[in-house]
């Protein structure tokens, strides 16, 4: 146990399909982060958001969209994905953004995503 | 802007040998170095972590990296590995001043009876 929960933890989704990966964190930290985990790839970072405000997003495609309504909550809504966005998403947190704390990640257990 | 390189993209091992996972990285400025540890079916989990002092640092289960300046290293080692030990293990880094943790891509740690 984490401090990191992710639903669901497994998804199938047609192309044409909407759907959403939620993350919570129990930790009172400040910073969460959406990574992806493909296979034989380095782990991607996707997004990040301190204290609510997205501060990086690392040339994601539109059809990945981040919502952060408070610090305790992050979601990741997909729209028309591909075939080829199949992949583990993991959810960070961290107490800050800043130092190395910033590097003091506490991860989720990841959804994963397979996209028919 | 960091990166990092980890030189062995698979290790196997017997238990209770000794390992090393080497892990190399470049950065214009000071650097944060962490070890992440992946075991099956789990997210990631950080194992130990070198922010500043002494540059040998421990984790609880036995494992211990040395942070090497001059050849810019990072190697995790154990003495005695156990077959709980079999994970994936990732050495990531982080620039001073830098918001963003760069991992390498992970070498795969198997554990032979």
């Amino acid at each position: 146990e984490t401090g990191v929960t992710q639903t669901p933890r497994h998804l199938v989704m047609g192309m044409t399909n909407k759907k959403s990966l939620k993350c919570e964190q129990h930790l009172g930290h400040n910073a969460m982060y959406w990574y992806k985990q493909s296979a034989k790839k380095p782990l991607e970072l996707m997004f990040v958001y301190n204290f609510k405000e997205q501060t990086e997003n690392n040339s994601v495609p539109s059809r990945f969209s981040p919502e952060c309504p408070n610090s305790s909550h992050l979601f990741l809504h997909l729209h028309t994905l591909q075939p080829e966005d199949s992949a583990l998403y993991l959810c960070a947190s961290s107490q800050t953004q800043v130092g190395g704390r910033a590097g003091e990640l506490f991860f989720g257990e990841g959804s994963r995503l397979t996209v028919l | 802007a960091q990166s990092v390189t980890q030189l062995d993209s698979q290790v196997p091992v017997f238990e209770e040998a000794p390992v090393e996972l080497r892990c190399n990285y470049s950065s214009s400025v000071s650097v944060y170095l962490f070890w992440y540890v992946q075991y099956p079916n789990q997210g990631l989990q950080l194992l130990l972590k070198y922010l500043s002092g002494s540059t040998l640092v421990e984790s609880i289960n036995g494992f211990e990296a040395e942070f090497n300046k001059s050849q810019t290293s990072f190697h995790l080692r154990k003495p005695s590995v156990h077959i709980s030990d079999t994970a994936e293990y990732f050495c990531a880094v982080l620039g001073q001043g830098a918001q963003k943790l760069v991992f390498g891509q992970g070498t795969r740690l198997t554990i032979n009876p």
